[in-house]
C-alpha cells in the first residue's frame, strides 16, 4: 500500500514564525503536491514537484515555498506565517501519467496537517 | 481556478438508500476522478473514468461521464453509515498536466 505521511497532525504557530511542513511518501512517486483546504473553497494547489529539485507553482503559491532534495520528501515552507495561512494542509503523491498521453494517475494523500497561526 | 463543481453541496439520506452526486466541469478533460474524505482526514481515491468511457463500476460505486454535457455522476448504492464523508470530483487541466483541479465537494450524511 502507498503510504504518505505528514510530520504533524496539528500545529500551532505564531505570526511571523517560519513553519516547515514535511511530507514523505514510500512508493517512489515522481510527483508530489501540496494543497490547502478551507471551508467553502475546497482544495487548492499550492505547489507541485515532478522530480527532485523541480517544482511548479500551483494556484496559490504566494507566501509559500517548497523544497524537494530527495525523491521521497517534499517540504512546504511558510517563510513568515500569517493568520490567513491557518488551514488544513494536504500532501499528495502520484506516478506521472504516460508522457503526452491521456492517463493521469491517482493521487495518494497524507492525513493532513491542521495548522493554526495565532 | 475551479474546474469541477459538485452538486448538491450536502446530502442526507437513510441507510440502505442510494446516494447520487453530480459534478460539472468547464473545459475538455482526459480523465475525471472521484475521491472521498472522512472528517478531518486526507482524501482517498475511489475511481477514475477516462474521457472515452461512459460508465464505470467499482463495488457499490457507479460513475458515469457525459463529455457532451461536461458532467459526471457518482452513485453509491445501498448506502451505509460508514459512507458518511465528503466526496470530491477532480479533473485534469489538459495539455498533459499532472495537476488536478478539485471541486468543493458534496458532504454526504448517511443516517443509521
Amino acid at each position: 500500500d502507498v503510504k504518505v505521511t505528514q510530520s504533524s497532525r496539528y500545529l500551532v504557530k505564531r505570526t511571523g514564525e517560519k513553519v516547515f511542513l514535511e511530507c514523505v511518501q514510500d512508493m517512489d512517486h515522481e510527483n508530489m503536491f501540496w494543497y490547502r483546504q478551507d471551508p467553502g473553497l475546497g482544495l487548492r494547489l499550492i505547489y507541485f514537484s515532478y522530480d527532485v529539485k523541480m517544482k511548479e507553482k500551483g494556484d496559490i503559491p504566494e507566501g509559500y515555498s517548497v523544497s524537494r532534495e530527495k525523491k521521497e520528501r517534499f517540504s512546504l515552507i511558510l517563510e513568515s506565517a500569517s493568520t490567513n495561512q491557518t488551514s488544513m494542509y494536504l500532501c499528495a503523491s502520484s506516478f506521472p501519467g504516460l508522457a503526452g498521453g491521456p492517463d493521469l494517475e491517482t493521487q495518494y494523500f497524507g492525513p493532513g496537517t491542521r495548522l493554526l497561526v495565532l | 481556478s475551479q474546474q469541477g463543481e459538485e452538486d448538491p453541496q450536502a446530502l442526507s439520506i437513510q441507510e440502505g438508500e442510494n446516494a447520487t452526486m453530480n459534478c460539472s466541469y468547464k473545459t475538455s478533460i482526459n480523465n475525471l476522478q472521484w475521491y472521498r474524505q472522512n472528517s478531518g482526514r486526507g482524501l482517498v481515491h475511489l475511481i477514475l473514468i477516462r474521457s472515452n468511457e461512459r460508465e464505470k463500476h467499482s463495488g457499490r460505486l457507479r460513475v458515469t461521464l457525459d463529455t457532451s454535457k461536461k458532467s459526471s455522476s457518482l452513485l453509491i448504492t445501498a448506502s451505509r453509515a460508514a459512507d458518511t464523508a465528503s466526496y470530491f470530483c477532480a479533473t485534469d487541466r489538459g495539455g498533459g498536466s499532472e495537476k488536478l483541479v478539485f471541486g468543493k465537494g458534496t458532504k454526504l450524511t448517511v443516517n443509521p
